[in-house]
């Protein structure tokens, strides 16, 4: 099973700042990594696939790269809405989660 | 658009069943299949396993295995899983997505079905 661990575990900034979110694998996925924000009561929702690529509807703010083992979910302007709870998730092979980052207004 | 619409709370007693289900549409049924992911209280997200809605092929987690069914019925265009011999740790909220593939991307959820397993 391939292990994703997110860092850090609770991201603080305020409005406007810019969020840089991690996620490593424990072997390669080569690109097959999405983002999902999930807010309080509410299921998932697809942000990035492909490890760079924005779902459908999804503003500019938000991109993603890497490749291999080391991904970033970037967010260049925080916006109120966008604090919430993001996961990575790979699809190199059997899918798995990793655990969350949770990023909170300061 | 696309929609999932899953079925209501349930509440179960330890060592029986649930079936939940999700009823799609907005898109082609049988050219996607259905991921089911649970997510415990305050926890993250465990992926379940997959369903082809095209010829009814599944892919469960191993640690599930023997535990859930899943299947997925053209003709009423809805996905169903079955958990048996619940035990307290399988409360959770449950989910179905839209996926191509036993592995890709979740591209549309459900709203998500809260089961309570407690004596």
């Amino acid at each position: 099973e391939i292990i994703l661990t997110q860092s850090p575990g609770t991201l603080s900034l305020s409005p406007g700042e810019r969020a840089t979110l991690s996620c490593r694998a424990s072997q390669s996925v080569s690109s097959y990594l999405a983002w999902y924000q999930q807010k309080p009561g509410q299921a998932p929702r697809l942000l990035i696939y492909d490890a760079s690529s924005r779902a459908t509807g999804i503003l500019d703010r938000f991109s993603g790269s890497g490749s291999g083992t080391d991904f970033t979910l970037t967010i260049s302007r925080l916006e109120p809405e966008d604090f919430a709870v993001y996961f990575c998730q790979q699809y190199g092979s059997s899918p798995t989660f990793g655990q969350g980052t949770k990023v909170e207004i300061k | 658009q696309v929609q999932l619409v899953q079925s209501g709370a349930e509440v179960k007693k330890p060592g029986a069943s649930v079936k939940v289900s999700c009823t799609a549409s907005g898109y082609t049924f049988a050219s996607y299949g259905i991921t089911w992911v649970r997510q415990a209280p305050g926890q993250g997200l465990e992926w379940m396993g997959w369903i082809s809605a095209y010829n009814g092929n599944s892919n469960y987690a191993q640690s599930l295995q023997g535990r859930v069914t899943m299947i997925a019925d053209t003709s009423t265009t809805t996905a169903y899983m079955e958990l048996r011999s619940l035990r307290s740790e399988d409360t959770a909220v449950y989910y179905c997505a839209r996926g191509f593939a036993v592995a890709a991307k979740l591209d549309h959820w459900g709203q998500g079905t809260l089961v309570t397993v407690s004596s």
